[in-house]
Order: C-alpha cells, then structure tokens, then sequence
C-alpha cells in the first residue's frame, strides 16, 4: 500500500522567506505527484502536476521536484506572502486507480 | 465552467438517518471518486469508479454505498447515519489514468451525525 508522508505538519515563516514543503512515498511506481492547495473550508485546489518521466514543474513562485527513485518531493515556494497561508498536500497516483494523500503542511506566513 | 459539483454543501442528520451526496462533473471525466477528510487523518478514498455503471471499494467503505447510473453523476449514500461519520466528504474526477492525470475536486460537503 502507498504511504504518504510529508514534513513538517506544520510551518511559520515570516513574509518574504523562500520555504520548501517535503514529500515522501514508499513505492516509487507512480504515474505522477500532484501539489493541492487547500484553503480552510474550502476544497482542494491543484497547483502543480509532475509527471512521472519529469524531474520538475514551475509554476509563477511555485516550484516542484520529483525523485521517483527516492521516494521524495518537494514544493519550493519563493518570496512567500500571507495570501500564501493555506495547507498544502501531495498526492501521488499510482496502482489502484486514486490518489493517495499525505496528511498535508500547515502554512502561515505571517506580515 | 462549473468543473466538480457537490450538493448539499452542510447538511446535519440524526443517527440512523439515511442520506445522499450527489457529485456531477462536467468535464467528461471517466473516473470519480468519494473521500473523506477528518481532522489529523487526512483524506481516505470511500469509493471510487472508472467508467459508468462501475464502482469499487476504496480504503474506508464501510457504511457506504455507490452509484453510477450516468457518466457525469456519482452518487454517495449512507443507509443509515453514524456519529463516525461525521466527516468532510470530498469528490473527484479525472479524465484518463496516465501521467496526464490531474484530479479535480468538488468544494466539499460537511457532514455532521449527531
């Protein structure tokens, strides 16, 4: 069975740092990653989808790598503002047809 | 460009009521599935279905029941209401399983049993 872990549950940083969210998935036979955004009460909104064949994605401030070998993600996100305070999770498709979820980052970026 | 549609969006119910969650989708998408979401678990897959007429168990489909009469529809029913079901369910579509694939979700429905 797929296991999803990500670090930290949770995350504080001042306005401006550059942070990176962490990853990791025991079975490295996946088809891709997937970041979500979720914002409270709200539902899950997708940021980034790598492919497993790809080692990154870039989108605006949000950068995503891939180490299929080594189990291991990573969302990077520079220059990080208050709007980007929400919970972020990862999400990798493999054998059984659905997404498998890690528990998710907490983050606050404070002004 | 209405995407995952949930209904209801909070509904409360007694134990041993029954219920369902309608999810349409609107983008032609073969595969939907049910999650939910609770407080330091994170989201578990109910049920979920690759095609119309079909349905599969997930990780937690105890309580649960499934149709998919239409494409565009997944049904989420609970016979009857339990206090451990109090929960935030989600739904999903996604078009193919490949590496193109990118699950969208529904804005969720909470669920409170009491």
């Amino acid at each position: 069975k797929q296991e999803v872990t990500q670090i930290p549950a949770a995350l504080s940083v001042p306005e401006g740092e550059n942070l990176v969210l962490n990853c990791s998935f025991t079975d490295s036979a996946i088809y891709n990653l997937q970041w979500f955004r979720q914002d409270p009460g709200k539902g899950l909104t997708s940021l980034l989808l790598i492919q497993s064949s790809q080692r990154e994605q870039t989108s605006g401030r949000l950068n995503a790598s891939l180490d299929k070998s080594s189990g291991r993600s990573t969302l990077y996100i520079a220059a990080s503002q208050p709007g980007d305070s929400a919970t972020y999770l990862c999400a990798v498709f493999s054998s059984g047809y659905a997404l498998n979820f890690g528990k998710g980052t907490s983050l606050l970026v404070t002004p | 460009n209405a995407g995952v549609t949930q209904t209801p969006k909070f509904r409360v119910l007694k134990t041993g009521q029954s219920m369902t969650l309608l999810c349409a989708q609107d983008m032609n998408h073969e595969y939907m599935y049910w999650y939910r979401q609770d407080p330091g678990m994170g989201l578990r897959l109910i049920h979920y279905s690759v095609g119309e007429g079909t349905t599969a168990k997930g990780e937690v489909p105890d309580g649960y029941n499934v149709s998919r009469l239409k494409k565009q529809n997944f049904l989420l029913g609970l016979e009857s209401a339990a206090p451990s079901q109090t929960s935030v369910y989600f739904c999903a579509s996604s078009p193919l399983l490949s590496g193109q694939t990118e699950a969208f979700f529904g804005q969720g429905t909470r669920l409170t049993v009491v």
